[in-house]
């Protein structure tokens, strides 16, 4: 399993703004991703994160909205940019540490557009 | 029809008693599958992985699969107040990295 820490864990923001939500891992992951959660609703994956190679976004998801870092190994920001209320939700990444196609995920970031 | 479907409940039963999730998916190809339990507020955390047919399990979990007919669950026995929680079915669908998610059943446990 890996440990997964996000920052930060909550921000409300206004319209208009960007945020960059950052999501570290506490050792060595082949991948990552970034999900959307409503309330009371199910993941939705935004995108899969490769070290070293361009993000791989989801239908309806674009990277000029949501532009992906993957620096290394253990770490990836997403940024939520030109905000609107609808982006408020709550934002998970997940990581893959090996061959198997389980993920771990963070405890999740909550933002607030107003 | 969707990729993963699961009865959105909520599915109530008293403590101590078997609580049974189902989980039905799309593509015939998939060879991997998981349950997550997600308590209100909380992240999903990932409580069982199966890739073969028939029966896994751990602890008061039991995973079950059978691949002919599209079909896991996963079942809860002795089951605790705090079982209560929405659990999560997960697939990875053949040729992608990736896991496609149900909507998620709601387990209520009443004392």
């Amino acid at each position: 399993s890996a440990v997964i820490s996000q920052k930060p864990s909550r921000d409300i923001c206004q319209r208009g703004t960007s945020l960059t939500i950052q999501c570290q891992v506490d050792s060595q992951v082949t991948m990552m991703f970034w999900y959307r959660q409503q309330p009371g609703q199910s993941l939705t994956l935004i995108a899969t994160a490769n070290q070293g190679s361009e993000a791989t976004y989801e239908s309806g998801f674009v990277i000029d909205k949501f532009p992906i870092s993957r620096p290394n190994l253990t770490f990836s920001t997403l940024t939520v940019s030109n905000m609107s209320p609808e982006d408020s939700s709550i934002y998970l990444c997940s990581a893959r540490t090996g061959l198997l196609y389980e993920q771990y995920f963070g405890p999740g970031t909550r933002l607030t557009v107003t | 029809q969707k990729e993963v479907e699961q009865n959105s409940g909520p599915l109530s039963v008293p403590e101590g008693a078997i609580a049974s999730l189902n989980c039905t998916y799309s593509d015939r190809g998939s060879q991997s599958f998981f349950w997550y339990r997600q308590y209100s507020g909380k992240s999903p955390e990932l409580i069982m992985s199966i890739y073969s047919n028939g029966d896994k399990e751990d602890g008061r979990f039991t995973a079950q699969l059978n691949k002919a007919s599209q079909y896991v669950s996963l079942l809860i026995r002795d089951s605790q107040p705090s079982d209560s929680a929405t659990y999560l079915c997960a697939v990875n669908p053949p040729g992608f990295q990736k896991l496609v998610f149900g909507t998620g059943t709601r387990l209520l446990v009443s004392p």
